[in-house]
């Protein structure tokens, strides 16, 4: 069975620090791997998807993610953090391709503190 | 871009009702899913359609639940009798074979 853990319900950082949140995975099949943002009262917003192309992926609004098989992570950075990054951010795994059912960590409430 | 719309964006139903909470996907995904998310929980999936029809569901989603493309562009979550626990934000997804899953901006089900 796939999971995710995601360590840190919540994440304070001052605006221009760098963003780190964490999420490892298990899998039993090479994973797919996504974060989404949930911004208050809206829904679930793609950043960014690993699907064993580049370990490095680049996201919208300046964020990337590192795929390390060796850790099993996939944690997300931003070099310099902004007020509008203030939500809510979920790690999901998925392990049959983009089209199957995603699995969803307890999410990160990131703050930005000026 | 396109989006995926979910309607009505709040529902509030007395206990035993039954629900209907409407989706329009991505006009030319094929792939469409429910999840659910009660209050400061994570999201869960629910199930997965495909080809008119289920293609996965979890325990969650028992006897009481049921889905249907009625039409070529809505997807649909029934709830036959609603229960407290039901309470929650259900949201829709879509997705084709090479494109990760778009969410709706979800329906908060709320039961009295």
């Amino acid at each position: 069975a796939q999971s995710v853990t995601q360590l840190g319900s919540h994440v304070s950082v001052s605006e221009g620090a760098l963003v780190l949140l964490r999420c490892n995975y298990s899998s039993s099949v090479p994973p797919y791997l996504f974060w989404y943002v949930q911004y208050p009262n809206q829904g679930l917003q793609l950043l960014l998807k690993y699907t064993s192309a580049a370990t490095l992926v680049k996201g919208i609004n300046g964020f990337e993610a590192e795929f390390k098989k060796s850790e099993t992570s996939f944690h997300l950075t931003k070099p310099s953090a902004h007020m509008s990054d203030a939500a809510e951010y979920f790690c999901a795994v998925a392990t049959t391709g983009t089209a199957s059912k995603l699995t969803f960590g307890t999410g990160t409430r990131l703050q930005v503190t000026l | 871009e396109p989006e995926v719309t979910q309607t009505p964006s709040h529902q509030v139903t007395q206990m035993g009702q039954e629900v209907i909470l409407r989706c329009v996907p991505i006009s030319n995904h094929l792939y469409f899913y429910w999840y659910r998310q009660i209050l400061g929980q994570k999201v869960e999936f629910l199930v997965s359609f495909y080809n008119n029809e289920i293609s996965e569901k979890s325990e969650i989603f028992d006897d009481q639940f049921s889905v249907e493309r009625p039409d070529g562009s809505n997807f649909t979550l029934k709830i036959r009798s609603t229960k407290l626990e039901d309470s929650a934000m259900y949201f829709c997804a879509s997705s084709d074979d090479h494109q990760p899953q778009h969410f709706g901006d979800g329906t908060r089900l709320s039961i009295l």
